[in-house]
């Protein structure tokens, strides 16, 4: 049973436009929720984080969105960099006191084109 | 930010062979995890430990054994290595944050291919 779910395996996207990259999720006890960014043989990057209580978290060209109600979050990444080009993993986890694992979706491979 | 190694980095052996990836961090950090990653596919959690010898199979079941004899270090090991073991095996650490989060930081890998 997939609980986090990235439905758009691959999205392109022009330099200097905006990414959206999307994420869903079935348990409602997810309250903490992670973009991961990933390269070819390496390990997954974190990239930025949002807590239930908030709607929105932003942190330089990333803006991350959060709609409970949908169970849905989105990642924006604006302007759209080539080295932007990558995996991108979002994550959820449950805050009891600490000690939930992740649940990761399986990914969207965003491609910048030049 | 954790600071954390994996090695060896890429790693080609026969079948039958045991085998041990390393992982280390440097930041103190109680939790430690293992996950293995196949192309295009997500990550399944395989051991998580969440002090010294503690240790816990995680999602995904695993032939691969863990330990935590020290804070730092979390090795990984396969006592006989199959081509079905052919992945790449990803290690992270975390501590919980001030608001009780858990944001885990990630190694850079070791790509195992099994003959």
């Amino acid at each position: 049973d997939q609980q986090v779910k990235q439905n758009s395996p691959s999205l392109s996207v022009q330099e200097g436009r905006i990414s959206i990259l999307n994420c869903d999720y079935t348990n409602s006890m997810f309250d903490y929720f992670l973009w991961y960014k990933k390269y070819p043989a390496e390990g997954p990057t974190f990239l930025i984080s949002i807590s239930s209580i908030k709607d929105k978290n932003e942190d330089g060209r990333f803006t991350v969105f959060l709609n409970k109600s949908a169970k849905h979050l989105s990642l924006h990444i604006v302007p759209s960099q080539p080295g932007d080009s990558a995996v991108y993993f979002c994550a959820a986890s449950r805050t009891n006191f600490g000690n939930e694992k992740l649940t990761f979706g399986t990914g969207t491979r965003l491609t910048i084109i030049p | 930010e954790a600071d954390i190694y994996q090695t060896p980095r890429y790693l080609v052996i026969g079948t039958g062979k045991k085998i041990t990836l390393e992982c280390s961090q440097t930041m103190g950090h109680d939790k430690m995890y293992w996950y293995q990653q196949d192309p295009g596919m997500e990550l399944h959690l395989i051991h998580y430990s969440y002090g010294v010898n503690s240790t816990e199979k995680g999602d995904l079941s695993s032939e691969s054994t863990v330990s935590r004899i020290r804070t730092e270090h979390f090795p990984l090991t396969l006592e006989s290595a199959r081509p079905s073991h052919t992945s790449q095996y990803l290690c992270a650490s975390s501590d919980r944050g001030p608001t009780y989060t858990d944001t885990q930081y990630f190694g850079p890998g070791t790509r195992l291919t099994v003959l």
